[in-house]
């Protein structure tokens, strides 16, 4: 079975701060993605990455960075917290299954809050 | 025109019935389409997925596909409380690859 973790359930942080949220999977895939989630909006991609240290902006990256040192790991970061960010993170990994096509799995998700 | 339709719902179901969720994509080149059940509260799971035209089944879940008119449906037989959920359709690019490109939703109520 896929296995993708992230750090944290839940997380509360205040405006201006830096915020770490990781992810980890344990399947050897080298891609990996960070989504956000929010009502009436769907998922939207932030970033992706399909090697160590290989990087991709996905739709809405401003106010993000991501950082991938280790293959398994894929760890997105929130520069300066602002309350806008308050959301839904899921990360997620993806294996190659036939042709072109890949299928994606997803980790338990974070909600964070920015007060 | 957003690139993967789905109506929101919510669609209501009687324990038993058949429960149809649809989605439409734009990218006529899309080569790949799944399915994900997404519970309150929880990260989407992915249930089903669909590469050719016609449909694949898998035990009460079965996926339809019709690439000249660019939808993907998932059919729900005998469905029950424990099925009520968001369903999250998502496409892949045209030429394949990992970018998906997701819907909306729809929550699907199925009543007693």
């Amino acid at each position: 079975d896929v296995k993708v973790t992230q750090s944290s359930r839940y997380l509360v942080k205040r405006t201006g701060e830096k915020v770490f949220l990781e992810c980890v999977q344990d399947m050897d895939h080298e891609n990996m993605f960070w989504y956000r989630q929010d009502p009436g909006l769907g998922l939207r991609l932030i970033y992706f990455s399909y090697d160590v240290k290989m990087k991709e902006k996905g739709d809405i990256p401003e106010g993000y960075s991501v950082s991938r040192e280790k293959k398994e790991r894929f760890s997105l970061i929130l520069e300066s917290a602002s309350t806008n960010q308050t959301s839904m993170y899921l990360c997620a990994s993806s294996l190659y299954v036939s042709g072109s096509s890949y299928e994606q799995y997803f980790g338990p998700g974070t909600r964070l809050t920015v007060t | 025109q957003k690139e993967v339709e789905q109506n929101s719902g919510p669609l209501s179901v009687p324990e038993g019935a058949i429960a149809s969720l649809n989605c439409t994509y734009s990218d006529r080149g899309s080569q790949s389409f799944f399915w994900y059940r997404q519970y309150s509260g929880k990260s989407p799971e992915l249930i089903m997925f669909i590469y050719s035209n016609g449909d694949k089944e898998d035990g009460r879940f079965t996926a339809q596909l019709n690439k000249a008119s660019q939808y993907v449906s998932l059919l729900i037989r005998d469905s029950q409380p424990s099925d009520s959920a968001t369903y999250l359709c998502a496409v892949g690019p045209q030429g394949g690859g990992n970018k998906l490109t997701f819907g909306t939703g729809t929550q699907l109520k199925v009543e007693l």
